[in-house]
């Protein structure tokens, strides 16, 4: 099984700072990572897949990168509706897997 | 409108059985594999089990393996879970979910969940 470790856990910003989220596989998945947002009793939303691509109706300012083991999601300025749970989860084999989350919150 | 609507959560015994469905709309059901996901109280999201486009081919995480089972009707457009040996730890929030493009287990669309609590 893939391990797929996020960090940090919690990152306290303020609007309009850029956020920094880290997410390491424990062996290669080449660039079948995706990133989610999830807010308080909502379902997930797909952000980025592919490690790069922005999904349908994703504002520009995600951003995602890395390829094999290591990945980041860059949020460029934070707005008001961004500070929520972020998970990443892997595609490469089965069983996927999803990392343990960062949450982004107010500072 | 594009979406998945799940039903069937309840508060079931420990060694009881449940029957969760998603219903479709809005796209070609029968082009795309399906998943569930769940998520505990407070806890982070799980892999639960998915199912190719055609539904001939299944795969299970290893905490549900032999107790659940993944189906789906294209007919109807209806992805089911059945949940057989339930557990306190299978408490959790059923997500249904749709992969991005035909057989790409990460997932563009999601229902808005079905509450499963499992407790004596």
């Amino acid at each position: 099984e893939i391990v797929l470790t996020q960090s940090p856990a919690t990152l306290s910003l303020s609007p309009g700072e850029g956020a920094t989220l880290s997410c390491r596989a424990s062996q290669s998945v080449s660039a079948y990572l995706a990133w989610y947002q999830q807010k308080p009793g909502q379902a997930p939303r797909l952000l980025i897949y592919d490690a790069t691509n922005r999904a349908t109706g994703i504002p520009a300012r995600f951003s995602g990168s890395g390829s094999g083991t290591d990945f980041t999601l860059t949020i460029s300025s934070l707005e008001p509706e961004d500070f929520a749970v972020y998970y990443c989860q892997h595609r490469s084999s089965w069983p996927l897997t999803f990392g343990g989350g960062t949450k982004v919150e107010i500072k | 409108e594009v979406q998945l609507l799940e039903s069937g959560g309840d508060l079931v015994q420990p060694g009881g059985s449940l029957r969760l469905s998603c219903a479709a709309s809005g796209f070609t059901f029968s082009n795309y594999a399906m998943t569930w996901v769940r998520q505990a109280p407070g806890k982070g999201l799980e892999w639960v089990s998915s199912i190719t486009d055609s539904g001939s081919s299944t795969k299970s995480a290893d905490t549900v393996k032999g107790r659940f089972t993944i189906s789906r009707d294209n007919s109807k457009n209806i992805l089911y879970l059945q949940m057989n040996s339930l557990r306190d730890e299978d408490t959790a929030v059923y997500y249904c979910a749709k992969a991005y493009r035909d057989d790409r287990y990460s997932f563009d669309l999601w229902g808005q969940g079905t509450l499963v609590t499992v407790s004596s």
